[in-house]
């Protein structure tokens, strides 16, 4: 079973607009973690954040803000007044107590355009 | 200094050839993995080591086989390449601490193509 669901597959925007990406996870276990990763065209993976399943707080690092809903299993992300370098695929993760293992949705392509 | 290098960037061979893709963290980290991303980007994890230890070794072709000789290091090496290896591989790391997990750090990706 996918541990971790991305349903969009591809998002357009128009430069300034918010767009939120949906995340939705499966796990039995009370500790976990999520993750969000950017894959931007040049093909690095760069981590943006962590969130353990303790902390309901929601996050915001500039423009960017993370909704975390333990009752419907979603770790939404959300870019506010996008921009063209945001323009990247968005890996969703989730780690179980273990530890050793990550499990990545399929991502989300976002492009920004100009 | 580039955290988590993997060596080469392109890999460009033809079937049936054996090829090694090198990896190397200088974090500290203890505890490193080799991920394929696909065509469709999806990402799918082949193998962790913690401290040299193989710790997951998912359902991949005996064709690939890992080795890490220290901790700092985790190589892949592939035989008989077939088509279908075509793909991008990651190598990453991370400091495994039980019940709270690391982020992990990717290497900047090895794209392997196989003709």
């Amino acid at each position: 079973a996918q541990k971790v669901t991305q349903a969009q597959t591809e998002i357009s925007v128009v430069e300034k607009e918010d767009v939120t990406l949906d995340c939705v996870y499966e796990t039995r276990d009370t500790t976990y973690y999520l993750f969000w990763y950017k894959q931007p065209p040049s093909g690095e993976l760069v981590f943006l954040i962590r969130r353990n399943s303790f902390d309901e707080q929601n996050e915001i690092s500039g423009r960017y803000s993370w909704n975390f809903q333990k009752s419907t299993s979603s770790f939404n992300f959300t870019i506010t007044a996008s921009q063209v370098v945001d323009s990247a695929v968005y890996f969703c993760a989730l780690s179980e107590n273990t530890g050793n293992q990550f499990y990545f949705g399929t991502g989300t392509s976002l492009t920004v355009i100009p | 200094d580039t955290a988590v290098s993997q060596t080469p960037k392109y890999l460009v061979t033809q079937m049936g050839n054996d090829k090694s893709i090198k990896c190397e963290q200088n974090l500290g980290h203890d505890t490193m993995y080799w991920y394929k991303q696909d065509s469709k980007k999806f990402l799918k994890i082949m193998f962790s080591y913690n401290n040299k230890e193989l710790i997951i070794n998912e359902t991949v072709p005996n064709r690939f086989s890992p080795k890490s000789p220290d901790k700092a290091h985790l190589n892949l090496h592939i035989n008989s390449l077939e088509l279908g290896d075509s793909a991008v591989y990651f190598c990453a790391s991370s400091q495994h601490l039980p019940g709270n997990p690391a982020p992990l750090h990717f290497g900047n990706g090895t794209r392997l193509t196989v003709t």
